[in-house]
């Protein structure tokens, strides 16, 4: 079964700064790997997916995750974080095939300091 | 791009009653339909999955008779919440996957049974 663990349930960085939120994923098969942001009282918006194509993924707002399948590593990165970065991440893997059910991390709360 | 609308966004309701929740995909047919609860500061938990037509798959430890999902249309998916208790009051969100949108999540309703 698929499992996702996200390292530091908070993460506190100076605007900026380069922002690294880690994932690690357990798969029996070859995974699809999401990273999610939510923003409080809001639902999921995606940052980016891996979906075994380019093993480094670009997404919106200046993120991009690399997909690293000897460490079963996502993790996310931003060279410069702003302070609008500061909210929830979420780092899923998705069961089965695309369209399986979504098996999220923990979470990670992004704090930016002026 | 894909569009998930989720009403309410907010609701409170007495002890006992019951309570719908409804997530429309605007622009694409949502095949399956997942609802996620969230407690404050935690991830999404998988309650159950839909696909258009069909009884709901519930994730184990959740009451299907509590929380009731219908599917009826490749457009819309509710979640009923059942005599609701003040147990019950936490964060609904729902996901709606198609052939070509991949994960696409509504903007979360928040339930509060008093």
């Amino acid at each position: 079964a698929q499992s996702v663990t996200q390292l530091g349930s908070h993460v506190s960085v100076s605007e900026g700064a380069l922002v690294l939120l880690r994932c690690n994923y357990s798969s029996s098969v070859p995974p699809y790997l999401f990273w999610y942001v939510q923003y409080p009282n809001q639902g999921l918006q995606l940052l980016l997916k891996y979906t075994s194509a380019a093993t480094l993924v670009k997404g919106i707002n200046g993120f991009e995750a690399e997909f690293k399948k000897s460490e079963t590593s996502f993790h996310l990165t931003k060279p410069s974080a702003h302070m609008s970065d500061a909210a929830e991440y979420f780092c899923a893997v998705s069961e089965g095939n695309q369209g399986g059910k979504l098996i999220f991390g923990q979470g990670t709360e992004l704090s930016v300091k002026p | 791009g894909a569009v998930v609308s989720q009403h309410p966004s907010r609701v409170i309701c007495k002890s006992g009653t019951s309570v719908k929740i409804e997530c429309r995909s605007l622009d694409f047919q949502a095949t399956t339909m997942f609802w996620y609860r969230q407690f404050p500061k935690q991830s999404l938990m998988l309650m159950a999955t839909s696909n258009e037509g069909s009884k709901a798959t519930y994730e184990q430890g959740v009451e299907k008779d509590k929380f009731l999902i219908n599917h009826a249309s490749l457009t819309l998916s509710t979640l009923t919440v059942t005599s609701a208790h003040p147990e019950d009051s936490s964060f609904y969100i729902c996901s709606a996957s198609g052939e070509d949108y991949g994960y696409t999540f509504g903007s979360g309703t928040r339930l509060t049974v008093v």
